[in-house]
């Protein structure tokens, strides 16, 4: 069965530091999405992402931060300048076009030092 | 905009046994969807059980049952013959059109041997 998958599974960064997070969904899959959760707490949605641009974002994702799809299969999220509090679980999901469903990737840790 | 709400952070139950976790929502949507996903300590997001909001049966899945309560814009889980395995957190979240998911805190849900 086809599977959201993400690398690396755990990163630890320097504060300041860039980070790319990837995730490839999976193939047929149209829309997509990241979130985070903040080790204790809810999962934040941060960005939609459909039709090669944008389509929906938290205010969470400010300018630190960046999507891309830029092969159609890899999808990125970058985080220009880590901070402290970037430290947590970041998950990329996918839709498929006949359904609601989100399929969720294993998940990367990010830890900022 | 959309919240989910879980007033339940811990629920304990004998294992064999059953349990509900609670879940409330909020939306302004005429067309959602709700559903549940099991968060083991991997930290993995697993989709439990998903409910179209237009549906008035209450979705089942196995041992897992929904009580979906539309008018009091309710949506609790029904855990059937419970196992050590269920063991995890549970959460609870809704989404719109867009398909984004907005989620409850969380109820972490420890099964007694």
């Amino acid at each position: 069965e086809p599977e959201v998958t993400q690398t690396p599974s755990h990163q630890v960064t320097q504060m300041g530091q860039e980070v790319i997070l990837r995730c490839v969904p999976i193939s047929n899959h149209l829309y997509f999405y990241w979130y985070r959760q903040i080790l204790g707490q809810k999962v934040e949605f941060l960005v939609s992402f459909y039709n090669n641009e944008i389509s929906e974002k938290s205010e969470i994702f400010d300018d630190q931060f960046s999507v891309e799809r830029p092969d159609g299969s890899n999808f990125t999220l970058k985080i220009r300048s880590t901070k402290l509090e970037d430290s947590a679980m970041y998950f990329c999901a996918s839709v498929p076009a006949s359904s609601y469903e989100q399929y969720f990737g294993p998940g990367t840790r990010l830890t900022v030092t | 905009a959309q919240t989910v709400t879980q007033s339940q952070p811990e629920m304990s139950v004998q294992e064999a046994e059953t349990v509900t976790l609670s879940c409330t929502y909020d939306t302004s949507e005429s067309d959602y969807y709700l559903f549940w996903y099991k968060q083991p300590p991997s930290r993995q997001m697993i989709l439990v059980i998903r409910q179209e909001a237009y549906k008035q049966q209450n979705a089942t899945e196995n041992r897992f049952s929904v009580n979906f309560q539309k008018a009091a814009k309710s949506f609790s889980l029904k855990i059937s013959d419970s196992q050590l395995g269920d063991a995890a957190m549970y959460f609870c979240a809704s989404s719109d059109s867009n398909y984004q998911l907005i989620w409850g805190a969380g109820t972490k849900l420890i099964i007694k041997p």
